[in-house]
């Protein structure tokens, strides 16, 4: 049970935004958002990570809804090295999960030129 | 900088056969280690996770098994393969403050066939 909804899959064109949504309606108070994503053919890797404010780095913005219900990733110019499948994750909370993650079924975003 | 390798990168064993998947971490010490399995499709199942050399926590009953003899080196085994073994797995590593911030960082993964 990953706990998190998100699309099955999305388009964005070339150096255009992309928001990709999730939806974790049952989350708790203490459990933090984490994104990563899987190019094909390789391991996942980190994106980004929150809890109520949002975030910004190098690679990418996260805006968490003021009930913490949901939250969406936003590419803020997309290039065709971003295509892949991206995976919102609600940690583990029960203060004992040591990094587990629980990874769903992702969105696969592909990216036109 | 540290990195972390797995071995071998492609796979194909007949059904029966034992299996030996070895993933090592350079350049950190005390990782927590992590292997995850990915069948056909997307979405990765955890199968075992270890804070420290000799332990082994298994998420998921299976025919498959863990090992950590050594800081930086997580070994997935079994002793008879199952065709629903197949899959692309991935070993992970994390420092081990135990905060649940702590980033995962993965492997290139073994794809595993059985035939």
């Amino acid at each position: 049970d990953a706990k998190t909804t998100q699309p099955n899959s999305m388009e964005s064109n070339e150096e255009e935004p992309v928001h990709l949504p999730c939806n974790h309606s049952t989350i708790s108070g203490t459990d933090y958002i984490h994104w990563y994503r899987q190019l094909p053919s390789q391991g996942p890797e980190y994106v980004i990570h929150g809890l109520t404010s949002n975030v910004n780095n190098r690679m990418a913005s996260l805006a968490i809804a003021e009930d913490r219900k949901s939250s969406t990733l936003i590419l803020h110019r997309a290039t065709l090295r971003d295509a892949a499948v991206y995976y919102c994750i609600r940690d583990n909370a029960g203060g004992t999960s040591y990094g587990k993650l629980t990874f769903g079924q992702g969105t696969i975003l592909t990216v036109h030129p | 900088s540290q990195t972390i390798h797995q071995w071998p990168a492609t796979l194909v064993q007949p059904v029966g056969s034992p299996l030996s998947l070895e993933c090592t971490v350079e350049g950190t010490s005390n990782p927590n280690l992590y292997w995850y399995r990915q069948a056909a499709g997307r979405g990765l199942q955890l199968l075992f996770y270890s804070v420290g050399i000799g332990q082994i926590s298994s998420e998921v009953p299976q025919n498959l098994s863990a090992s950590r003899p050594q800081d930086r080196q997580f070994i997935l085994s079994s002793k008879k393969l199952l065709l629903s073994d197949s899959g692309f797995y991935l070993c992970a590593w994390s420092v081990s403050s135990g905060r649940r911030t702590d980033t995962q960082y993965f492997g290139p993964g073994t794809r595993l066939t059985v035939l």
